[in-house]
């Protein structure tokens, strides 16, 4: 069974506004960390932003903020003032905590088109 | 800072052909990773290393082998191409063994057999 599901395949929004990726993830462990990535048309892969499990605000770093709804195991990506140079694929991934070798679980991901 | 350099860039070979890609990261990161991507798709593990010469499989390692004879690189080998396989192999390496820590990725080698 998939660990992590980004239901999502691409999304075109236009520029100047906000777009939501969903992202679900399925873990026995009490302690666990959600990551998202960011895959530019180059190929390039980045961190964006970390969600940690026990925490209970959503993460935000400059204009991508997280939905954390633990209830639900649910990690949303949200990017606020989109702009053309978002454009790209966006994975989102997970690590349990209990896991000594740490690997990451990664989503599908979900290709953004942003348009002028 | 640091970064992961991934030799070559493109790799064309032949089917049945062994074939061998290489890492280097100067982060002084303990743990590598190898990662496939097929075209539009996700990130696969192949294998991983916690530290020099530890290898653990991933969900993909059939067909392959890899090889981490110093902290700083880990290699990784297609022991028979596969005609018409066309994939992207990544590179990723990340401090320690703290679950909090991000991955930083190598720019790909992007594999194409005939």
């Amino acid at each position: 069974a998939q660990k992590v599901t980004q239901t999502q395949t691409s999304i075109s929004v236009v520029e100047k506004t906000t777009v939501t990726m969903d992202c679900v993830y399925e873990t026995r462990d009490s302690s666990y960390f959600l990551f998202w990535y960011k895959q530019t048309a180059s190929g390039e892969i980045v961190f964006l932003i970390r969600q940690d499990s026990y925490k209970k605000e959503n993460a935000t770093v400059g204009h991508y903020s997280l939905n954390f709804q633990k209830p639900k195991s649910s990690i949303g990506l949200i990017i606020t003032a989109t702009q053309i140079e978002d454009s790209a694929v966006y994975f989102c991934a997970m690590r349990e905590g209990r896991s000594a070798l740490g690997r990451l679980h990664f989503g599908a991901g979900t290709q953004l088109i942003v348009i002028p | 800072g640091g970064i992961i350099t991934q030799t070559p860039k493109f790799l064309i070979g032949q089917e049945g052909q062994k074939l061998t890609l290489k890492c280097q990261q100067n982060f002084n990161h303990d743990t590598m990773y190898w990662y496939r991507q097929d075209s539009g798709k996700g990130l696969r593990l192949i294998y991983y290393s916690i530290t020099e010469n530890d290898l653990q499989k991933g969900d993909l390692s059939e067909g392959y082998d890899a090889s981490r004879e110093k902290k700083s690189s880990f290699s990784l080998t297609v022991t028979s191409a596969q005609k018409n396989e066309m994939a992207v192999f990544l590179c990723a390496s990340r401090p320690g063994l703290g679950p909090y820590a991000e991955q930083f990725f190598g720019p790909g080698t992007r594999l194409t057999v005939l």
